[in-house]
């Protein structure tokens, strides 16, 4: 089966730095995609890997380990607007995203 | 543009009702899906469109019906309305489903099957 793993909850602190992890097993691999979501709201794009390394894009990277399944987000210098749960999804053979059910990222003063 | 809108945004039913959720996206996308999500799950692909007029079958479609008449509009139905069912749905669209092409999504519709 298809299957994505990621924390169900991280805790940090405003103005630090926060790893999110996911790893994955799915049929396939056509790239991965996090998304953030706000309590309330509708999923929206963060970033695309689907090369092996790191990706930078302002205060978020993401970086891709596809020999190990694996993928990270890592937030800089936290906002309080930060607060929200991340989405990890990869692409799989049949083009299909496959989705973890999220990190809730809880950012506390 | 308006992006990707649902309607209505939240609704309750009783069991066996019927109902009709409303998704229109104003980017020309090719590709739209619909989704359902749980507390403590990911989302769920219910169906999905490849093209106007073309509909497919997604990991849990048992229950719903979509139809893609026209290229911006892609409709979800629940013919008889189980409690298993509420949910939060969310609308999505793309240009294709390959490579880079992120999903957009509309802001939801929080439904109740009492």
């Amino acid at each position: 089966g298809q299957n994505i793993d990621q924390p169900t909850e991280m805790t940090a602190t405003e103005g630090a730095i926060v790893q999110i992890n996911c790893t994955y097993q799915t049929s396939g691999f056509n790239g991965l995609f996090w998304y953030q979501q706000h309590a309330g709201e509708a999923p929206t794009f963060l970033s695309y890997n689907v090369l092996d390394g790191l990706e930078e894009k302002g205060r978020f990277s993401s970086f891709l380990s596809r020999s190990k399944g694996y993928s990270y987000l890592l937030l800089k210098e936290l906002q309080m607007k930060d607060s929200a749960s991340y989405l990890c999804a990869v692409l799989d053979s049949n083009y299909q995203l496959i989705w973890g059910a999220g990190t809730k990222l809880i950012i506390k003063p | 543009n308006a992006g990707v809108t649902q309607t209505p945004k939240f609704r309750v039913l009783k069991t066996g009702q019927s109902m009709t959720l409303l998704c229109a996206q104003d980017m020309n996308h090719e590709y739209m899906y619909w989704y359902r999500q749980d507390p403590g799950m990911g989302l769920r692909l219910i169906h999905y469109s490849v093209g106007e007029g073309t509909t497919a079958k997604g990991e849990v479609p048992d229950g719903y019906n979509v139809s893609r008449l026209k290229k911006q509009n892609f409709l979800l139905g629940l013919e008889s309305a189980a409690p298993s069912q509420t949910s939060v749905y969310f609308c999505a669209s793309s240009p294709t489903a390959f490579d880079y092409n992120e999903q957009f999504f509309g802001p939801g519709t929080r439904l109740t099957v009492l």
